[in-house]
């Protein structure tokens, strides 16, 4: 069973609200991910931590932020929620140097509907 | 060009059939290779790891790597219904003598095993 958790599973909200998805793990990785997939589709990095106070840009833009004050704790913000930030978002984490035979372990996600 | 490429498929087999998933790369740093299963509406989980060129069998899964064409393989044998899910290829970079830790993702290929 992975330990890392993803809250809430499933969220509608209108245009225009801020939300805030939330990504903790238990395993004390220094790494962790948010990747943004939708239906069929592949997977995009938006957003890496690679320990404490440390975020970068993933490979797709987004209009989304992250803080990493906790080393399990990997919030993701959306000042404004559009439409268009529909989609599932997966959070992820791995520990450096034991990605070759762990690789990445990925919460369930968080199905986000913008209406 | 994408660094790694995956027929996203879908592919449908009958159930007991032999499943073969393929994936292309064309960066020779690549020398981690993984995959990955994903159920609907879950994260992906890791399925299979290696590092080395020829065949490693866990099961009813085979996972094959031809470093000189550039080209890995995932087989499954007796597949069923339970096979059913998004299957992703992933590769891990070197540089210098040491891998990167960042995983490469392809598109994902959908299989249906139908009973």
């Amino acid at each position: 069973e992975a330990d890392i958790y993803q809250t809430p599973r499933y969220l509608v909200i209108g245009t225009g609200k801020k939300i805030t998805l939330e990504c903790s793990q238990t395993m004390g990785h220094d790494k962790m991910y948010w990747y943004q997939q939708d239906p069929g589709m592949e997977l995009h990095l938006i957003h890496y931590s690679y320990g404490v106070n440390s975020t970068e840009k993933g490979d797709l833009s987004s209009e989304s932020t992250v803080s990493r004050i906790r080393t399990e704790h990997f919030p993701l913000t959306l000042e404004s929620a559009r439409p268009s930030h529909t989609s599932q978002y997966l959070c992820a984490s791995s520990h450096p140097g034991h990605e070759a035979n762990y690789g990445y372990t990925f919460g369930s996600g968080t199905r986000l509907t913008v209406v | 060009q994408k660094e790694v490429e995956q027929d996203p498929g879908p592919l449908s087999v009958p159930e007991g059939a032999i499943v073969s998933l393929n994936c292309t790369y064309s960066n020779s740093a690549f020398q981690y290779f993984m995959w990955y299963r994903q159920y609907s509406r879950k994260g992906p989980e890791l399925l299979m790891y290696t590092y080395s060129s020829g065949n490693k069998e866990d099961g009813r899964f085979t996972a094959q790597v031809d470093k000189s064409s550039k080209y890995i393989s995932l087989f499954i044998r007796d597949s069923q219904p339970s096979d059913s899910a998004t299957y992703l290829c992933a590769m891990i970079p070197v540089s210098g003598s040491s891998n990167t830790g960042k995983l490469i993702f392809g598109q994902g290929t959908t299989l249906q095993v139908k009973p």
